[in-house]
């Protein structure tokens, strides 16, 4: 079966760091993706990661162990347009396509 | 700039009515997905299609069924609406090798409230 947790809710102060953790227990699993997701929109895409370690984009970092089910998102010098659901989601291998199977979401406000 | 199209934003439907909630995308994307999200369950797979004519059963496909007649067009069909299908529906796409680098292209979502 196919299982990923991340936390509910986070809570961060403008210009601060924040981390936050995704962890999978999936089979099949090709590789992990971030997206950014704000009140009423549809997600967009911030990273993928399939092989282990940090990818670094302007802000964001996201990073991945394999060997370990773990991956993070880091947003860093938040910004009050930050305040956003978080969406971990995982690549696998099913049947005759891949899919991506999702956490259920981490809400993150950043306060001034 | 690339698209997906779901036709209603918002949608208010009576109990027991066939409702239908059409995705159109112009990526020539093989694959097609619905969603549905909700809070605290994040998004749960419907049904997806990888061709013309194709579709395969997701997590939780009870009370929906999809068409997909043609490559760019794929419709979710509530048969008979219910107050707990009320839910945002996320129509996706991918290419045929699967979301490859950047994932899913995801349309705007539709809010449905089913009274």
């Amino acid at each position: 079966g196919q299982n990923i947790d991340q936390p509910t809710e986070m809570t961060a102060t403008e210009g601060a760091i924040v981390q936050i953790n995704c962890t999978y227990q999936t089979s099949g699993f090709n590789g992990l993706f971030w997206y950014q997701q704000h009140a009423g929109e549809a997600p967009t895409f911030l990273s993928y990661n399939v092989l282990d370690g940090l990818e670094e984009k302007g802000r964001f970092s996201s990073f991945l162990s394999r060997s370990k089910g773990y991956s993070y998102l880091l947003l860093k010098e938040l910004q009050m347009k930050d305040s956003a659901s978080y969406l971990c989601a995982a690549t696998i291998s099913s049947g005759s396509a891949r899919q991506l199977t999702f956490g259920s979401g981490t809400q993150l406000t950043v306060l001034p | 700039d690339v698209k997906v199209t779901q036709s209603s934003r918002y949608l208010v439907k009576r109990t027991g009515e066939k409702v239908f909630l059409e995705c159109v995308q112009d990526m020539d994307h093989e694959n097609m997905f619905w969603y549905r999200q909700d809070p605290g369950l994040g998004l749960r797979l419907i049904y997806f299609s990888y061709d013309v004519k194709m579709k395969e059963k997701g997590d939780i496909p009870e009370g929906y069924s999809v068409s997909r007649e043609k490559k760019e067009r794929f419709s979710l069909i509530l048969e008979s609406a219910s107050t707990n299908q009320t839910s945002m529906y996320l129509c996706a796409s991918s290419t045929l090798g699967g979301p490859g680098v950047r994932g899913y292209t995801f349309g705007s979502g539709t809010r449905l409230t089913v009274v």
